[in-house]
């Protein structure tokens, strides 16, 4: 079975702009779930979906955004980027998504200048 | 706010040596979970402790859970350089996962 995966691995942008990730899940698994992580704040939750709707969102600003297709994909999106979202992005996907292993893909690296 | 708590924050030991990593977390969780990251990487599901008193076992890795004092370690056997990552813990709970700090683990021959 092929992992999950997503694009694109590296992204710059200046501060002001917008990003969208993508997020791809393992066959079968209808949970997505997203983290930011960063060297100093470790790893924080940002949004799970199932089944194209939102179940949890994290302590984040509104400028964090996401959505999950019919297929189960998920994107995540940052408008007016800051400095301070320069983070890797994580997705990771399960089943259910409640009470269950999460497998995480690669990651977004996003640098903003 | 649950908080999952590890200890130590860094740990640099020999190879051969044996050490153990220590996840306490602040809710009434009877489940666990163990990753592991190496660097620049994504991170690798190790273990999943579905109960008290549960342990689960791989190669030099061996993982615990206590329900009652909360608290979940990672035991690692005669390290060797391999094993060289950092550790997390984390508990979940209404459809989010809740990390520890991390454990940055360095093998040194």
């Amino acid at each position: 079975k092929a992992g999950v995966t997503q694009t694109p691995r590296y992204l710059i942008k200046t501060r002001g702009q917008q990003v969208t990730l993508s997020c791809s899940p393992i066959s079968g698994h209808r949970s997505v779930s997203w983290y930011q992580q960063t060297p100093g704040q470790g790893l924080q939750f940002l949004f799970e979906y199932f089944s194209e709707t939102q179940r949890n969102k994290g302590n984040f600003p509104g400028r964090f955004s996401g959505r999950q297709f019919s297929n189960s994909r998920s994107e995540m999106n940052v408008s007016t980027l800051e400095l301070g979202d320069s983070a890797l992005y994580l997705c990771a996907s399960s089943f259910g998504g409640a009470r269950e292993t999460q497998y995480f893909g690669p990651g977004t690296r996003l640098l903003v200048l | 706010e649950l908080k999952v708590e590890q200890n130590p924050l860094f740990l640099s030991m020999q190879e051969g040596k044996n050490y153990t990593i220590y996840c306490n977390y602040s809710t009434t969780s009877d489940r666990l979970y163990w990753y592991r990251q190496d660097p620049g990487k994504s991170l690798e599901s190790l273990f999943v402790l579905l109960s008290n008193g549960a342990v689960k076992q791989e190669g030099r890795l061996m993982a615990s859970l206590d329900t009652k004092a909360r608290l979940s370690t990672l035991h690692i056997t005669a390290a060797v350089h391999d094993l060289s990552a950092t550790y997390f813990c984390a508990v979940d709970m209404d459809y989010q996962f809740y990390f520890g700090t991390g454990t940055s683990l360095t093998v040194i021959p």
